[in-house]
């Protein structure tokens, strides 16, 4: 089946680097995705990873292990804006189709 | 670009009443997703379109749901009839081949009563 497993809940302080984990299990792996999401307010894409390592964006990063089927997400300098849900999600291909499944988020909350 | 737009932004009906949700794409982009958001579920595939063409409906979750994707600029989302249990935030998101993000629609936050 597929499964996708991050933490509900997390907290920093404000200039602080926090790291998001997420496992995933699927049967035809084809990429990871991160997403942001503010409260009340739409997702938007923050990276993508298809090959093993670290890509870095400015103040976020993202790494994968497709052996361990595990990402994480990294966040430096934590600025307040920053609090919102993060979404890992796994594009996977089965007879030829993709699906995109979505963990639940999780929920960070940045205090000053 | 004015991304994907999403009509209405909000929705509140009677159970037993049909439903239509409303998205237009980012022209240009050839793949269009229906998602459902609850805070129990998250994020849900309901179905996904290339070319104006539906690839997978599996996450459809029973007949009452119905989508069209009628021209490369528009698609509703039906539900006929409408249960308590469809209450939840319905997303539109569109990409194009060769990137792999999506952009989404500000969504539809639908109340069934």
């Amino acid at each position: 089946g597929q499964n996708i497993d991050q933490p509900t809940e997390m907290t920093a302080t404000e200039g602080a680097i926090v790291q998001i984990n997420c496992t995933y299990q699927t049967s035809g792996f084809n990429g990871l995705f991160w997403y942001q999401q503010h409260a009340g307010e739409a997702p938007t894409f923050l990276s993508y990873n298809v090959l093993d390592g670290l890509e870095e964006k400015g103040r976020f990063s993202s790494f994968l292990s497709r052996s361990k089927g595990y990402s994480y997400l990294l966040l430096k300098e934590l600025q307040m804006k920053d609090s919102a849900s993060y979404l890992c999600a796994v594009r996977d291909e089965t007879s030829g189709t993709y699906k995109y499944i979505f963990g639940t988020g999780t929920r960070l909350k940045v205090l000053a | 670009d004015a991304g994907v737009i999403q009509s209405p932004r909000h929705e509140v009906t009677e159970m037993g009443q049909e439903v239509t949700l409303r998205c237009k794409p980012i022209s240009g982009h050839d793949y269009l997703f229906w998602y459902r958001q609850t805070m129990m579920r998250g994020l849900e595939l309901l179905i996904y379109f290339n070319n104006n063409v539906p690839i997978d409906d599996s996450g459809m979750p029973e007949d009452r749901f119905s989508a069209k994707m009628p021209n490369a600029s528009f698609s509703t989302l039906k539900i006929q009839p409408s249960e308590p249990r469809d209450s939840a935030v319905y997303f539109c998101a569109s990409r194009e081949t060769g990137f792999p993000g999506y952009t989404f629609g500000s969504g539809t936050r639908l109340t069934v009563v």
